[in-house]
């Protein structure tokens, strides 16, 4: 199947500093990503839509101005977790569509933040 | 989406099949039945995923009821690899991609 690569694996930062993530897709173009965040012994919960060439859509109760979406190009996207506190410490993981209609979503492989 | 009731847990005997139902009684007709797993601390592998007919792949089985309101998943020869939360999602086909994950079915594969 498609690859759906994530950047980094896992990240360590203090809090009060800004985190970036990217996501890309590999062997495909991705007009459409999307994010999600997995806390410990939770399911996975969609923060956003990212849409290229747009402005991303959030889901209810996610915080725009904190988690920032840019999808700049077919096969990037990237999200920036800004002022992070240990509260935002989670699983964050990034999808990516291959074409329409009745076609699966492919997940990376997901980046571990921990906020110290 | 029509919302989807898995069991919460499974345990099978390396080596069988595993088979993974799947409620999903209020499905309407243009939507579809994915599996997706999650080995712990790893994104989501997609599976398989079918709208009316069976589907078999090199990774498993889909089995969908002629009513379409269930479906199982079966894994035919379970390894320890395959240890995993097994997500049951029903989408429309014209859903722009969005997927709601439930709680799954943690299946553990005992050798």
């Amino acid at each position: 199947g498609a690859v759906v690569s994530q950047h980094p694996s896992r990240v360590i930062c203090k809090s009060g500093t800004s985190v970036k993530i990217e996501c890309r897709s590999l062997d495909f173009q991705a007009t459409t990503m999307f994010w999600y965040r997995q806390f410990p012994k939770q399911s996975l919960m969609l923060m956003a839509t990212s849409n290229e060439g747009s402005k991303a859509t959030y889901e209810q109760g996610v915080e725009k101005d904190k988690f920032l979406i840019n999808h700049a190009s077919l096969t990037l996207s990237t999200l920036t977790v800004t002022s992070a506190h240990p509260e935002d410490s989670s699983f964050y993981i990034c999808s990516a569509r291959q074409g329409s209609g009745g076609t699966e979503a492919f997940f990376g492989q997901g980046t571990r933040l921990t906020v110290v | 989406d029509a919302k989807t009731t898995q069991p919460p847990s499974m345990d099978c005997a390396e080596g069988r099949a595993a088979n993974l139902p799947c409620n999903h009684s209020t499905i309407s007709g243009n939507e579809y039945v994915y599996w997706y797993r999650q080995i712990h601390s790893q994104g989501p592998q997609y599976i398989i995923h079918g709208l009316k007919n069976n589907e078999t792949n090199e990774m498993a089985s889909l089995i969908i009821t002629e009513d379409r309101k269930s479906s199982t998943l079966i894994l035919p020869h379970a390894t320890l690899r395959d240890t995993a939360v097994y997500y049951c999602i029903v989408r429309a086909g014209s859903n722009d991609y969005k997927l709601s994950f439930g709680a799954g079915t943690t299946v553990t594969v005992r050798a």
